[in-house]
């Protein structure tokens, strides 16, 4: 256990459709990155929080929203899914704004149908 | 943005010295170069990270040029548990003070026993 939570650990869902992909950070990380990850594209990074606030954007599709919590716990929005969307969402935390030790969930498994 | 270039598979003997090398002839004065790995049906993890001096810790030593256009990772002793993929990563500053983030392919390491 990395200490990052991701729920759910798998959804299948229909095209069309909208999800929510959550995070909880480890205990004391105020960052928290997405990324995705297709057999095709390999590691996308989509978005970076840092205690609540946008930080970074990377390949985030405008369907694509997330946020951060006060809670520091981040949710990844996902709407108007197509079957191009279908892939490992990975959730990472860290301490600080850095680059130090990013500690990365199991991710969740999405499939689009 | 400045990208990162790797092999995209190599192989080693197990016990022996491996060196994951990676081109970022476009790297600017302040990006930091990462090296994550992923091992089969996990999410990334964190390995090493450096700036322009050569890094050694517990998993690793990253070894950089001196003009910073590559850098190799080194794992001194390869184990069958080191077998994944390696990703080559630049943290790159972008404008209004956010970082972008930017994966290579990544190297499929395969070690034989």
């Amino acid at each position: 256990d990395s200490g990052v939570t991701q729920t759910p650990k798998h959804l299948i869902t229909a095209t069309g459709q909208r999800v929510t992909l959550r995070c909880s950070p480890r205990s004391g990380d105020l960052s928290v990155y997405w990324y995705q990850q297709s057999l095709d594209q390999g590691l996308q990074f989509l978005i970076q929080y840092y205690n609540g606030e946008e930080r970074a954007k990377g390949n985030i599709l405008e369907r694509f929203s997330a946020q951060q919590f006060p809670d520091l716990h981040s949710e990844l929005n996902l709407s108007s899914l197509e079957l191009g969307d279908s892939a490992l969402y990975f959730c990472a935390s860290s301490v600080v704004d850095s680059h130090y030790g990013y500690t990365f969930g199991s991710g969740t498994r999405l499939t689009v149908v | 943005d400045a990208k990162t270039t790797q092999p995209n598979s190599m192989e080693s003997n197990e016990e022996e010295p491996v060196h994951l090398p990676c081109n970022h002839s476009t790297i600017s004065g302040t990006d930091y170069i990462h090296w994550y790995r992923q091992l089969p049906s996990q999410g990334p993890e964190y390995v090493i990270h450096g700036l322009t001096s050569n890094v050694n810790n517990r998993m690793a030593s990253l070894a950089i040029a001196e003009d910073r256009k590559s850098s190799t990772l080194i794992l001194h002793r390869a184990t069958l548990r080191d077998a994944a993929v390696y990703y080559c990563i630049l943290r790159s500053t972008g404008t209004s003070g956010t970082y972008k983030y930017i994966f290579g392919t990544g190297t499929r390491l395969k070690v034989l026993a």
